[in-house]
């Protein structure tokens, strides 16, 4: 499986500021996708990242909200704009492998908005 | 779009026993039905998946079942130990469009092995 790494692994935000999470692969991969999971929660997918297109996101997340950079085939970038302490959240980074299904996660960027 | 309803929210269990985990799903297209442990503060981990051509898949001690016809699928852990403590998520996999599938998970079961 492919090894996936995030960055910051947590941050501490002030309200109405904006964070850019990264997300590094080992492999090239056509997809990744950004997910978010609210304390004790499940998870709830933003938006699927395409190398070469747009970001499609889910109903309730906007690009304006959740801009999402995908400039190659290994890395990713999900931005959290303007944010309320209604943001404080776990995101997390994954890549899905096209020949089995099989679907793995980045260690996930702890975000606490004050 | 796809629904996944996960049964019990919460299960505890003495170690040694068994435990099993219920979802279903409203797709009937749903082609592929993962398993996810998570520890606190970690990632999810695939621990074992199924797809609809399967009726059960067995690794160890930890097993799936897939009932198609019923739209439910099952996860089973026998013998349990205290390292099996964790949130377990169900998922299934539809398609979304443009030749895309992705992952409706269910709410998870938080699952404590008693020592």
């Amino acid at each position: 499986s492919a090894v996936i790494s995030q960055k910051p692994s947590r941050d501490i935000c002030q309200r109405g500021t904006s964070l850019t999470i990264q997300c590094q692969v080992d492999s090239q991969v056509t997809m990744m996708f950004w997910y978010r999971q609210q304390p004790g929660q499940s998870l709830t997918l933003i938006a699927t990242a395409n190398q070469g297109s747009e970001a499609t996101y889910e109903s309730g997340f906007v690009i304006d909200k959740f801009p999402i950079s995908r400039p190659n085939l290994t890395f990713s970038t999900l931005t959290v704009s303007n944010m309320s302490p209604e943001d404080s959240s776990i995101y997390l980074c994954s890549t899905r492998d096209p020949k089995d299904n099989e679907q793995f996660f980045g260690p996930g960027t702890r975000l606490t908005v004050l | 779009g796809e629904n996944v309803e996960q049964h019990p929210s919460t299960l505890s269990v003495q170690e040694g026993d068994s435990a099993v985990i219920k979802c279903t799903y409203s797709d009937s297209a749903s082609n592929y039905f993962p398993w996810y442990k998570q520890e606190l503060g970690k990632r999810p981990q695939l621990i074992i998946d199924i797809r609809s051509n399967v009726g059960e898949k067995k690794d160890q001690r930890i097993a799936v079942t897939l009932n198609k016809t019923a739209k439910h699928f099952s996860l089973h852990i026998t013998e349990t130990q205290p390292e099996d403590s964790a949130v377990y998520f169900c998922a299934a996999s539809s398609y979304s469009g443009a030749g895309s599938y992705q992952l409706t998970f269910g709410k998870g079961t938080k699952l404590s092995v008693i020592p």
